[in-house]
Formats: structure tokens, sequence, C-alpha cells
């Protein structure tokens, strides 16, 4: 496609159920990254998908956070029992191999709100 | 300490100033440096990127790096009301296996007509 892909734009969801967001990067980019950007604060880094490579998970806050990488090109992000902590936007990134932040294209995001 | 240091603002000027946007960080191991725009609602986008100390000039917005005081700069010229938005800075490690970046809070930055 033209661009990261992201869906939905915005999620409103109760506390303790489970949301899924998704991630569409550029065609041909193999590196995928979520981060999270919070109401005052930078964008958080979540984690990095590259080809075939075990994702880099470091910086999942919680075992309640997980995601997954399909045929190397879309992207699910899974909170599980959602707490109000979690309410941010969630930006997903993609870039060609080997071009780290200088090749970076961000999606606009998905707004969620835990209520 | 967060490793990344950068005024959130507001920062508000008229049309046509000059403005400065300024981080620090504290981490050497960092080599690269970007910096980014982001308009409301909207994902950040890549305006700058270098990897050396000195300027880099495109247009009229010249990214500066030292090194030595671990500071970085983000000169915009002749400010237009379409620069009106966040600025974020963001480092990456060198030799980072994920070249994942780490960003400062963001400058909101207004643009007065």
């Amino acid at each position: 496609g033209a661009g990261v892909s992201q869906s939905p734009s915005n999620k409103v969801t109760e506390k303790g159920k489970d949301v899924e967001l998704r991630c569409d990067p550029i065609s041909g980019h193999t590196a995928l990254y979520w981060y999270r950007q919070s109401l005052g604060q930078g964008l958080e880094f979540l984690i990095y998908f590259q080809g075939n490579s075990a994702p880099d998970k470091s910086g999942l806050p919680s075992d309640r956070f997980s995601a997954e990488r399909t045929g190397g090109s879309v992207s699910t992000l899974t909170i599980q029992r959602t707490q109000q902590e979690d309410s941010a936007v969630y930006l997903c990134a993609s870039s060609p191999v080997g071009t780290g932040g200088g090749g970076y294209t961000f999606g606009s995001g998905t707004r969620l709100t835990v209520v | 300490q967060k490793e990344v240091e950068q005024d959130p603002g507001p920062l508000s000027v008229p049309e046509g100033a000059i403005v400065s946007l300024n981080c620090t960080y504290s981490n050497s191991a960092f080599q690269y440096f970007m910096w980014y725009r982001q308009y409301s609602r909207k994902g950040p986008e890549l305006l700058m990127y270098t990897y050396s100390s000195g300027n880099k000039e495109d247009g009229r917005f010249t990214a500066q790096v030292d090194k030595s005081s671990k500071y970085i700069s983000l000169f915009i010229r002749d400010s237009q009301p379409s620069d009106s938005a966040t600025y974020l800075c963001a480092i990456q490690y060198s030799g980072a296996g994920s070249y994942q970046l780490t960003f400062g809070k963001g400058t909101k930055l207004s643009v007065i007509p």
C-alpha cells in the first residue's frame, strides 16, 4: 500500500476486555515496530519484528500485551484484560531492512480509551 | 534519569521567526539522531536524520548535533503556520539490532500568522 495502515483509528473499551489492534505495513518493508504514545509522554517502544527472526519483545510492559505478525506482513497487537493505564495511542511503523529510524514510516495510530 | 530530555513547551512564535528546538541525552552509545514532526492525530514523519556531529541542512530546517555535550537541536528558519506541530527528537543506539528509537516527549510548536 501507499502507507502504513492501522485499524481501528479509535477504540473505546471497557476495563477488563481484550482488544486487538491491526497494522498493515508498507509492501516490501520487512521490519515492523509497535510504539505506544501516552499523554504527555514520548513514544515508548513495545515490540519489533524483522522477517522470520524471533521478535524483540523487550518493550512489552506486561504479559497482558502480545503481538504477532503473520506471513511477514500484517501485525496484530493484543491487549488482554485492559486497564485504564493502557489508554494511549498505539503507533505502528515499518521500514526496509537495515535502515533503522532513518527509514521508518509511521501509521496514524489507534487511539485506545479504556473506560 | 530519562535517557532523552526534551522541553515539552508549548512554544508559540510569530510567523517568520527562527525556532530552536533542543534535546539532551545521557548515553554516549547513542549514535543516530532524528527529528520527527507530528501533526495532531497523525503519526510522526521523519524530518531530519544524521549520525555525525555538526550541522545538516534541508531547506528551512537545520539539524545540529554536539556529541561532546550530548546535545541536539533543530532550527527552523522563516517559520510558517504550517510548521505548527509537535516536534520529537529520536535517538538510536549504535549497533542496536532492533533499530528501536528512544524518543523525547516532544515540543508543541505554534506559529502565529
